[in-house]
């Protein structure tokens, strides 16, 4: 079946640091990726989506490039804020998105000041 | 424009008992999801809601079911409480863009 993997947490950085959460994915045919973020006491957002090979979502500073050949969606973004402090999750979706979105695990990502 | 709104935000149950979680999408959304966080996991997709008619299911046993209401909102019902049922279940609706907005969820307790 679909699922994804992505780095275990918490991961820890200094603001202005560059940020880099893995994502790795395993589906039949051919998905469209997400990246959701939960900021604490919130519900899950979508921060970016990429629906074909090569295709780089971006929003609010952060980007991930759609790779087939690699089975990869990893999330970067080049100067972190304390903002940014949130818990962010890498999914896809076949198909018509009938069996929903499979989520990866998260990775609680903590910036210091 | 108001969001997703779920309740209750919080409930306790014990083992054996029967829960109903409540879920109204945002206005014009024709399409609800439900989804279960167990902490520390991503969340696993349970039910899709479509006009009214159910359009996917996960890998969760019978005593889950869901429906859909003419106004579009939604409950979500477990019987034959487990303690592994303790988690966040999450209500997402949708337009027909397919993105999906997600409520703050209802956390569940089973002692």
């Amino acid at each position: 079946g679909d699922s994804v993997t992505q780095m275990e947490g918490p991961v820890t950085l200094s603001e202005e640091a560059f940020l880099t959460i893995n994502c790795t994915y395993t589906a039949t045919g051919y998905p469209s990726l997400f990246w959701y973020v939960q900021y604490p006491g919130e519900g899950l957002q979508l921060l970016l989506k990429a629906t074909k090979a090569d295709d780089k979502g971006s929003n609010k500073g952060f980007e991930a490039t759609y790779r087939k050949e690699t089975t990869s969606f990893h999330l970067e973004k080049g100067s972190v804020q304390v903002s940014d402090s949130a818990v962010y999750f890498c999914a896809l979706k076949t198909g018509g998105g009938a069996d929903g979105l499979t989520f990866g695990k998260g990775t609680h990502l903590i910036i210091q000041p | 424009d108001a969001g997703v709104t779920q309740s209750p935000t919080h409930l306790i149950k014990t083992r054996g008992q029967q829960v109903t979680l409540r879920c109204s999408p945002i206005s014009g959304h024709k399409s609800v999801s439900w989804y279960q966080q167990v902490l520390g996991q991503g969340p696993q997709f349970i039910f899709q809601y479509y006009e009214k008619e159910e359009r996917g299911r996960g890998n969760f046993p019978d005593r889950f079911s869901a429906r859909q209401f003419p106004n579009y909102s939604s409950e979500l019902n477990v019987n034959a409480l487990l303690l592994g049922d303790s988690a966040l279940y999450l209500c997402a609706s949708s337009p027909n863009t397919g993105e999906l907005f997600f409520g703050e969820g209802s956390r569940l307790t089973v002692l």
